[in-house]
Order: C-alpha cells, then sequence, then structure tokens
C-alpha cells in the first residue's frame, strides 16, 4: 500500500524568507499524482499545487513550487517570500491512477513569524 | 458558486448513539468523498461516489457507517452505534471529472465528539 511521510511535524520561517517542507511517499507503482494541500487554523483544506508523475517538470504556483525527484520519491515543496497567511498545516497527499483513494501524510505545522 | 458546503459542523452525541452527516458539493461536481481526520493527523479516505453510485469503500469503513447519494447531488454519511473512537472531524470533498486528476474541493468539515 502506498504511504506518504512527513517527517517535520513543525517548521518556522520568518515572514519573506524560504522555507522547505519535506514529503516522500512508497510506491510500486510508475504513474500517479502527488499533492500539497493548505489546511489553515480552523478553515477549510484547499489545493496548494499537484505534479503529475509522468511530468519532469517541477510545478510551480507563484510563490509555490516543487522539487520532484521521482527516483527518490521525494516530493518537497518550497514556499518563497513566505507571508502571515502562509501559516497553516501543510499536508502531502499520494493519488493513484487507478482509483480515488488519496493518501495524505501527518502534515507539516508551518509557523510565519514577523 | 458556494463552496462544498457540510452540516452540522460540530456534532456532540453520546455513545450508542445514531448520527447523520449532510454533504453539498459543489453544484455540478459528480464526485464526492467522504474523509475522516483525526488529531494530529492527516484525511483518511472513507468512500467515494460516481454521482449516485458508491464506487470505493476503504476498509475502514466499518459496517456500522454508511454512506448515500441517493440523486447524485448532496451525500450523508450516517454512523450508527457511535463509539469513543469515531471522534473525528468528518470530511466532505467534490470534483469534476477530468482527463487527469481532479482537483478536490473540500467542505469545513463536521467536528463529531463521542462522549
Amino acid at each position: 500500500a502506498q504511504t506518504v511521510t512527513q517527517s517535520q511535524p513543525e517548521m518556522s520561517v520568518q515572514e519573506a524568507e524560504t522555507v522547505t517542507l519535506s514529503c516522500t511517499y512508497d510506491t510500486s507503482e510508475s504513474d500517479y499524482y502527488l499533492f500539497w494541500y493548505k489546511q489553515p487554523p480552523s478553515r477549510q483544506m484547499i489545493l496548494v499545487i499537484r505534479q503529475e508523475a509522468y511530468k519532469q517538470q517541477n510545478a510551480t504556483e507563484n510563490r509555490f513550487s516543487v522539487n520532484f525527484q521521482k527516483a527518490a520519491k521525494s516530493f518537497s515543496l518550497k514556499i518563497s517570500d513566505s507571508q502571515l497567511g502562509d501559516a497553516a498545516m501543510y499536508f502531502c497527499a499520494y493519488r493513484s491512477l487507478h482509483n480515488n483513494d488519496m493518501r495524505f501524510g501527518a502534515g507539516t505545522r508551518l509557523t510565519v513569524k514577523p | 458558486d458556494t463552496g462544498v458546503s457540510q452540516d452540522p459542523r460540530h456534532k456532540i452525541t453520546k455513545r450508542g448513539q445514531n448520527v447523520t452527516f449532510r454533504c453539498d458539493p459543489i453544484s455540478e461536481h459528480n464526485r464526492l468523498y467522504w474523509y475522516r481526520q483525526t488529531l494530529g493527523q492527516g484525511p483518511e479516505f472513507l468512500t467515494y461516489f460516481q454521482n449516485e453510485a458508491q464506487l470505493e469503500k476503504s476498509r475502514l469503513l466499518s459496517d456500522r457507517f454508511s454512506a448515500e447519494r441517493p440523486k447524485g447531488s448532496f451525500s450523508t454519511l450516517e454512523i450508527q452505534r457511535t463509539e469513543q473512537g469515531d471522534s473525528a472531524m468528518y470530511l466532505c470533498a467534490s470534483s469534476l471529472t477530468s482527463g487527469g486528476a481532479d482537483t478536490q474541493y473540500f467542505g469545513p468539515g463536521t467536528r463529531l465528539t463521542v462522549l
């Protein structure tokens, strides 16, 4: 079964600085999707960025980018120019092409210091 | 478009009681998902509908849990004979089928506390 591991329960970053959140996953499949979701305190989860495994190019969405290392099964999220509104729980997620069972990591709580 | 809504937002019940939660997806979305999230953990997949058909169920979904989506629009999740271990946030998400991985939009969740 696929598993997703986020080894950093908590991270902090100074406002305007850059932070990288780590994620590794385990799978025997060659094609799949990876996601980063953000869950602000007491608010609903929203998609930050997604990556298709067959694409070699790393996905980018404004200040958010990923470093997708398929061979290493690593999918880290880089947040540039951190803002106070980036403070949230961040979840890495894996989804197979063959089903809709999305697997989430345990999350990383990001604190942004002014 | 008002997003995914869930009702109630909070539910406190006594062990052994039945509870039912409702999820209203984004109107044109044909897929609907239920997840459970316990404190300090990521969401765990429970079940998934495409239109009114329940296509996947997790092994986490014991026989005390049942979900329906009778007209392919809103969905209900019922838990019978609740146990303290059922205390969690129950999240609903919806999506529109696309050629690749459709983006799931999450609701605010229903927080269940079983006393």
